[in-house]
């Protein structure tokens, strides 16, 4: 069964803006992380977050967790063409990872 | 050098047909799985393997059997292929389980059942 539900579905910006995704879980968690892929790629993982931590940086990432809401937000900033992708964050639930399906994410020059 | 390396990466194949895909890794992680991503990019794990054992096998049919002859490989066989298995195949490692957190993926290998 799938845990974690991204929304949007689909996000389109323009070059330059910022965009943001949410995740909402189900059960308690022991981390969540956030990957990327490319069409017709595999997934990359992008940050990881854990159950007792809040907020988390990588360059122009930044991940939030509510762990009261069971629910996750993913931000790029100042996006590019290049960060066209889908996006889909994982709930790591007793050594078992569950996946969402995923925000695709426009980002037109 | 490519970590998770899965072939072939596309399969085409009449229903009924018996058909592999194949997945290597090269960063000596104790931990393999396989996922199916469906039309509507829904990623599923169908099974986990921990040093040749297997640890998770969710409900997938008996016609799906995965194949790990060392830690660095597990193989997907797939016997009586109906059309519903059309979908990608990723190949995934992490190191000791799932509790370090990251997951590497291999490119996918889409199957089209005819």
């Amino acid at each position: 069964s799938q845990q974690g539900e991204e929304d949007p579905q689909a996000l389109s910006i323009q070059e330059g803006e910022n965009a943001t995704m949410n995740c909402s879980y189900k059960t308690s968690i022991n981390n969540l992380q956030w990957y990327r892929q490319n069409s017709g790629r595999g997934l990359v993982h992008l940050i990881l977050i854990r159950s007792n931590e809040r907020e988390k940086h990588s360059g122009r990432l930044r991940v939030t967790l509510d762990t009261s809401k069971k629910s996750s937000s993913l931000l790029i900033t100042a996006s590019r063409a290049a960060d066209t992708a889908s996006y889909f964050c994982a709930t790591e639930v007793n050594n078992d990872m569950r996946f969402g399906a995923g925000t695709r994410l426009t980002v037109k020059p | 050098d490519t970590a998770v390396s899965q072939t072939p990466k596309y399969l085409v194949t009449q229903m009924g047909n018996d058909k592999s895909i194949k997945c290597e890794q090269n960063l000596g992680h104790d931990t393999m799985y396989w996922y199916k991503q469906d039309s509507k990019k829904f990623l599923k794990i169908m099974f986990s393997y921990n040093n040749k054992e297997l640890i998770i096998n969710e409900t997938v049919p008996n016609r799906f059997s995965p194949k790990s002859p060392d830690k660095a490989h597990l193989n997907l066989h797939i016997n009586s292929l109906e059309l519903g298995d059309s979908a990608v195949y990723f190949c995934a490692s992490s190191l000791m389980g799932q509790l370090t957190g990251e997951l590497f993926f291999g490119e996918g290998s889409r199957l089209t059942v005819l």
